[in-house]
């Protein structure tokens, strides 16, 4: 069965850092491009970043271009993002998803999410 | 970027109504287009990729179309389970871009 697991969330101030970390299982990870979304409170969903199987490539949407940093440790089945100088706006749940290997590569599996507050 | 507009943002239907959602793209992405169902508190469920295939396991009822720059999703035959709220997504360009999301509540 295909698992994905984040952690790392909580509450953190503006200016400040935190790292995520989704756990994968079920399937081989080093296979699939991942991808990392959020929601706002109350909000729609907002694709974040994504990599390559092998991390050559990454993508990021502009508003977190410079301060998030999408990484992965295939050994390890394992997904991350790096958040530095958090702001308000970047408070949300953020899940991760795995992008389906064929057509036109949707999410197919998505984690529970994992809700980050940047709060002072 | 690829601008993603849905329509209605929001819908009132009753149980058994045919409902149409709109997804329209801000250039053409051809048949890469994908549908979520998020329910309150929980993570989307894929239901539709490259336009119109059905994800593995979801109803038939759901279906969808369109290739360019406009899309649809249709549900046949509303369930009360089906009232949630339909993202559209485009995965033509590496960077993904949601629709702003159609809530579908009972009327």
């Amino acid at each position: 069965e295909v698992q994905l697991v984040e952690s790392g969330g909580g509450l953190v101030q503006p200016g400040g850092s935190l790292r995520l970390s989704c756990a994968a299982s079920g399937f081989t990870f080093s296979n699939y491009w991942m991808s990392w979304v959020r929601q706002a409170p109350g909000k729609g969903l907002e694709w974040v970043a994504n990599i390559k199987q092998d991390g050559g490539e990454k993508y990021y949407v502009d508003s977190v271009k410079g301060r998030f940093t999408i990484s992965r440790d295939n050994a390890k089945n394992s997904l991350y993002l790096q958040m530095n100088s958090l702001r308000a706006e970047d408070t949300a749940v953020y899940y991760c998803a795995r992008h389906y290997g064929l057509g036109s590569y949707p999410f197919d599996y998505w984690g529970q999410g994992t809700l980050v507050t940047v709060s002072s | 970027d690829i601008q993603m507009t849905q329509s209605p943002s929001s819908l009132s239907a009753s149980v058994g109504d045919r409902v149409t959602i709109t997804c329209r793209a801000s250039q053409s992405i051809s048949t890469y287009l994908n549908w979520y169902q998020q329910k309150p508190g929980k993570a989307p469920n894929l239901l539709i990729y490259s336009a119109s295939l059905l994800q593995s396991g979801v109803p038939s009822r759901f279906s969808g179309s369109g290739s360019g720059t406009d899309f649809t999703l249709t549900i046949s035959s509303l369930q009360p389970e089906d009232f949630a709220t339909y993202y559209c997504q485009q995965s033509y360009s590496n960077f993904r871009t949601f629709g702003q999301g159609t809530k579908l509540e009972i009327k």
